[in-house]
């Protein structure tokens, strides 16, 4: 089945640092990924649609400047927390649309906002 | 509100009982998706259901795709403790992709 990385999976930082984190599809193009965020014990939330060549587009209530995402390849999408604070402390997990229908999802980011 | 409803939204259960989860939704899908995720992990894809009234088996899960495209059923016959996880029904309408709430399956030795 289709492969989807992220790195890192986990990641500690001090608050008002920013953090990256990258979602690549290993071995197919993904024109549309996705990134959520899931609290303990909750399903998934979605936070953006990030499409190659183009700007994400946000769900409502997701600060755009907060969460700023990249698209820059067929393979590869990535989500900055800028100036993290410990209420962005979360599962953040990030998944790739294979032939429009599927959605295979990264193994996930744990982040930690000290 | 959830474009996806499902039900339960915590079963727990002990090993060698059946069980069924359900999705649905007064909207029409062009697919359904069930994924099953376990603690610290992403979501893991079971099964994509495209046609009407279609019925797909994986091993002790049934998965059955309603007539009018609309809602979603997952049957376990046997659960094992491994089946424990957090079971997610997503949808595909309009290239736009939509998950239910998830139901959190416990099965106990």
């Amino acid at each position: 089945g289709a492969v989807v990385s992220q790195h890192p999976s986990w990641v500690i930082c001090k608050s008002g640092t920013s953090v990256k984190i990258e979602c690549r599809s290993l071995d197919f193009q993904a024109t549309t990924m996705f990134w959520y965020r899931q609290f303990p014990k909750q399903s998934l939330m979605l936070m953006a649609t990030s499409n190659e060549g183009s700007k994400a587009t946000y769900e409502q209530g997701v600060e755009k400047d907060k969460f700023l995402i990249n698209h820059a390849s067929l393979t590869l999408s990535t989500l900055t927390v800028t100036s993290a604070h410990p209420e962005d402390s979360s599962f953040y997990i990030c998944s790739a649309l294979q032939w429009k229908e599927t959605q295979y999802f990264g193994p996930g980011t744990r982040l930690l906002v000290l | 509100t959830q474009l996806l409803e499902q039900s339960p939204q915590f079963l727990s259960i002990q090993e060698g009982e059946n069980l069924t989860v359900y999705c649905n939704s007064s909207s029409v899908f062009s697919s359904l998706q069930w994924y099953r995720q376990e603690p610290g992990e992403g979501p893991v894809l079971l099964v994509t259901v495209v046609t009407g009234g279609e019925v797909k088996k994986l091993k002790r899960l049934t998965f059955q795709f309603g007539d009018a495209r609309k809602d979603s059923s997952l049957h376990i016959t046997a659960a094992q403790p491994g089946d424990t996880g957090l079971y997610l029904c997503a949808g595909a309408r309009n290239n736009d992709m939509r998950f239910g709430a998830g139901t959190r399956l416990t099965v106990k030795p």
